[in-house]
C-alpha cells in the first residue's frame, strides 16, 4: 500500500464549482499535513497546510480526520486559474522527510 | 528575497556523461533534498541532508551522488551508472522539521541524448 494515496483525476469542473480531493495516508503517526499545487512543467508550491482543527483560505478548505487517515481540499467558486495538480503531502512522525502523493489533477473549464 | 535556485534549467547529456545539477539556498534551512519526477509520476525521494556534512539515501539513490560541504549548497551528480536519468530534478529545502513544508527550486529538466 502505498504511503499517500490520491485519486489521479483529472477532475474537469467548470467555472464556479466546488470540487473536493481527498488523500489518504498509511501512517498513523503522521505529524504534518499540507497540500501543494503543481502547474504543469514547474514546481510544487505551497498552498495551505492542513491543521486538525481545519482551515480555511479563501476558497480554500482543508481538513484532517485522523480516526480515518485521510485529508481533503475543498475549493469553492472556481477559477480557471486553479486549473493544476493538487499534490497531498504527509511529514511522518520524527523526521524532517515529506511523503507526497502522485497529485490529483483538477481542469476547470469556462 | 530569500529563495532556493536551481541551475541549469535544462540540461543534455551524452551517455556515459556524468553531470552535476546546482542547488543553492539563502533561507537558512538546515534541511534539503532532491526529488526525481518523471511524466505523470509523483515526486521520488533521491537523497536528503540533515546537516552540513551529512546526507542519506532516499527511495532512490542508486547512480546519484551528492554533496553538502556548505548549509547553503546541495549539488547531484548523476552519474553514467544511473540508467535513466532523463527526468524534471526538484531541490528543496526546509526548516522546522517540516512543520511548514519544503520550498522547491523551479527544478532542472535532464535529457539524454
Amino acid at each position: 500500500r502505498k504511503e499517500v494515496e490520491q485519486d489521479p483525476g483529472p477532475f474537469n469542473v467548470p467555472e464556479g464549482a466546488t470540487v473536493a480531493f481527498n488523500c489518504t495516508y498509511s501512517n498513523s503517526a503522521s505529524q504534518s499535513f499540507f497540500w501543494y499545487r503543481q502547474d504543469c512543467r514547474k514546481e510544487p508550491k505551497l498552498l495551505m497546510s492542513v491543521y486538525s482543527s481545519g482551515n480555511e483560505d479563501g476558497r480554500f478548505t482543508a481538513q484532517l480526520n485522523r480516526a480515518s487517515q485521510y485529508i481533503s481540499l475543498l475549493i469553492r467558486d472556481s477559477k480557471l486559474s486553479d486549473s493544476a495538480t493538487y499534490l497531498c503531502v504527509v511529514t511522518p512522525l520524527n523526521t524532517d522527510k515529506l511523503i507526497f502523493g502522485t497529485g490529483t489533477r483538477l481542469q476547470v473549464f469556462p | 528575497d530569500g529563495g532556493i535556485t536551481q541551475s541549469p534549467k535544462y540540461l543534455f547529456r551524452k551517455e556515459g556523461q556524468n553531470v552535476t545539477l546546482s542547488c543553492e539556498q539563502n533561507l537558512n534551512h538546515d534541511a534539503m533534498y532532491w526529488y526525481r519526477q518523471d511524466p505523470g509520476q509523483g515526486l521520488r525521494l533521491i537523497y536528503y541532508s540533515q546537516i552540513v556534512n551529512d546526507f542519506q539515501k532516499g527511495d532512490i539513490a542508486e547512480g546519484y551522488s551528492v554533496s553538502r560541504e556548505k548549509k547553503e549548497s546541495f549539488p547531484l551528480t548523476v552519474t553514467s551508472a544511473q540508467k535513466n536519468p532523463t527526468a524534471f530534478y526538484l531541490c528543496a529545502s526546509g526548516g522546522e522539521q517540516g512543520v511548514r513544508g519544503y520550498t522547491f527550486g523551479s527544478g532542472t529538466r535532464l535529457t539524454v541524448v
